[in-house]
């Protein structure tokens, strides 16, 4: 069964900095893309970013919002995937998602950027 | 970016009867591999979102044969033949074709 953990979230001041985790089990980690959406309170899905698989060389992805402020990571002989958010904004207020593809998503895990 | 549109915003729908949702793109998501790469996800409420069709109309394992997709090029749609209790939440679009992926806005389904 695939299953995915995200974890690291909680409360940050403006300009600080986060890392949230995604533990994952079920499939072979290494063949698959991951990647990490977001959604702020009450709103739609956003992409942060994706990283490729081993195949593809693990190349890093990301959108505009995240680009020089986020960096993904991953970890394959620990199955797991991160998010080092730096520089926060209080529209970075949301629930991140891990994600495996298109196909499997995690419970997600709240971060809420405030003074 | 890929804009997705999604229409209506809001559905009320009465138990038991059709349901269906668009989902418009700003550009054609045909890929250069020949294949269109548009998803359709049911969110209920307090829950992550999950996928119920993969590739324009391929059911994920274990969701309700009255789900169905259809559609191609820019125009796509998410059809629920007999709209039941469980299926309330919001639906998205999600076009896989383009980087950054993109989202639809979302249309709530709720029962009348």
């Amino acid at each position: 069964e695939v299953q995915l953990v995200e974890s690291g979230g909680g409360l940050v001041q403006p300009g600080g900095s986060l890392r949230l985790s995604c533990a994952t089990s079920g499939f072979t980690f290494s063949d698959h893309y991951m990647g990490w959406v977001r959604q702020a309170p009450g709103k739609g899905l956003e992409w942060v970013g994706r990283s490729r698989n081993r195949a593809k060389n693990y190349i890093t992805e990301y959108t505009a919002s995240a680009k020089g402020r986020f960096t993904i990571s991953r970890d394959d002989s620990q199955n797991s995937l991160y998010l080092q958010m730096n520089g926060l904004k209080t529209e970075d207020t949301a629930v991140y998602y891990c994600i495996k593809n298109s196909d499997y998503w995690g419970r997600g895990t709240l971060v809420t950027v405030s003074s | 970016d890929v804009v997705m549109t999604q229409s209506p915003l809001s559905l009320p729908v009465t138990l038991g009867q059709p349901a269906s949702i668009s989902c418009r793109s700003s550009q054609s998501l045909v890929h250069s591999d020949g294949n269109t790469y548009l998803n359709w996800y049911q969110q209920r409420p307090g829950q992550s979102p999950r996928r119920l069709i993969s590739k324009v109309s391929n059911r994920d394992s274990g969701v309700p044969e009255r789900f169905g997709g259809s559609g191609s090029g820019t125009d796509f749609t998410l059809k629920i033949s007999r709209v039941e209790a469980e299926d309330v939440g919001v639906y998205y679009c999600m076009q896989l074709t383009y980087w950054p992926l993109t989202f639809g806005g979302g249309t709530k389904v709720e029962i009348k």
